[in-house]
Formats: structure tokens, sequence, C-alpha cells
């Protein structure tokens, strides 16, 4: 078990660009979920996945977001034309989902918009 | 829908004192309970849970908390606060049914001074 993992762990870059992050859950979890954490706050929901499927979205979720689980394993989440208040922590986070579905948390991809 | 209420977004105690942080929600079923911990630009550890059964659950770092029904509370204590400990906490609620999706509160910054 090594855990989750984003990468990259930093991203700068300017308004209007596009970004891609990377989520590897751990092996045997088949449920993902992404958050977005702002300076003083909580982290707050922004899609799920059960296997590939995609079954929620917040309204957070903006038509410049997207997310995808191909063949169910690790994840990517893409900003088109990025705006400054996309500036933020991405944090991704997997399950099992069975039992209580306890989320183990990766240590965050923060970007930066200049 | 759910809520969080964290009272106090920073807390300060010393060295070897106790450690209360406060944490309410709402909900509109019985719901499960977190409190995690996150260190500077690092993702979240879980620290405990409550799902049903003993109110009173013990976690990591001999930290513990209370579910009490009637209050609606679930208070994070540890007896003697060690340097380490320094961190922010978040509680969090999640409803059984569904993805069981998690809703966090703003969080409380620990800070211990020696």
């Amino acid at each position: 078990d090594t855990g989750v993992s984003q990468d990259p762990r930093h991203k700068i870059t300017k308004r209007g660009q596009n970004v891609t992050f990377r989520c590897d859950p751990i092996s045997e979890h088949n449920r993902l979920y992404w958050y977005r954490q702002t300076l003083g706050q909580g982290p707050e929901f922004l899609t799920y996945f059960q296997n590939e499927a995609q079954l929620e979205k917040s309204r957070l979720l903006s038509d410049r977001f997207s997310a995808e689980r191909p063949k169910g394993s690790f994840s990517t989440l893409e900003i088109q034309r990025t705006e400054q208040g996309d500036s933020a922590m991405y944090l991704c986070a997997s399950s099992t989902g069975t039992g209580v579905w306890e989320q183990y948390f990766g240590p965050g991809t923060r970007l930066t918009v200049t | 829908a759910q809520s969080v209420t964290q009272l106090g977004s920073h807390v300060s105690v010393s060295e070897g004192a106790l450690v209360l942080l406060r944490c309410n929600y709402s909900s509109s079923v019985p719901p499960y309970l977190f409190w995690y911990v996150q260190y500077p630009n690092q993702g979240l550890q879980l620290l405990l849970k409550y799902t049903t059964g003993a109110t009173l659950v013990k976690g990591i770092n001999g930290f513990e908390a209370e579910f009490k029904k009637s209050e609606t509370s679930f208070h994070l204590t540890k007896p003697s606060a060690h340097m380490s400990d320094a961190a922010e906490y978040f509680c969090a609620v999640s409803d059984p049914g569904g993805y069981q999706k998690v809703t966090f509160g703003t969080g409380t910054k620990l800070q211990v001074i020696p």
C-alpha cells in the first residue's frame, strides 16, 4: 500500500492556460474523489468516480473543468482557460467502497494562476 | 443536507495542556463523523471516526472524540498537547447512504506554545 499519489505537487501557470493533474489511488480502491481547498477553508467536493463512471459532479465544477478515470485506475483533472480564482490546492482521495468508505487523501496539487 | 461548524478558527494551548477542538454538525440522518489532521502542504490524515456503537472513539496520536447526539456535537480532545500536534484539524460529516459524500468544516488551526 503506497498511498494515494498526486502529480505534480505544485503547478504555476498563466491565466488562460490549460492544466492537467493526475491522481493515482490506492490500488484496490474503486472509489475516487476530487476536492478543492482554498486558503482558510476545508476541502470542497468536486466530483466522484466509482470505477470509471463519474457519478456526481458539484456545481463548483464549471464547464472549464473535466475529470476522467479511464479503466477505473488513475484519474485526471483538467482545467481549461485557467482563471486566478482557480488557484487552490486540489486534493484527491480514494476509498474501498465497503463498510464505512473511509477516504484516504493524497498530498494534493497546489495550483497558482498568475 | 449536511453541514459542519467548527468553533474557533485558531486555538492556542500550552504544551502539556488539554486540547479541545469543537465541532457541531447538522444532518438529516444519523451521520458518520470524522476528524482529519492536515500538516502544512500535505494532504489530510484521518485521526478518528464515528460510525455506530460506542460514542467515545479513540484515534491516533492520543486523540479521542465523543459523539453526543442530543448536542449534535463531536468535539476532539487530547489530555496533553505536544508540539507535534500543531496542525490544522478538520471535522467532517458524511451521509451513510449513497456514496457517503463527505462535507468538511472550515478547520481549526492548533498552535502549541512551549
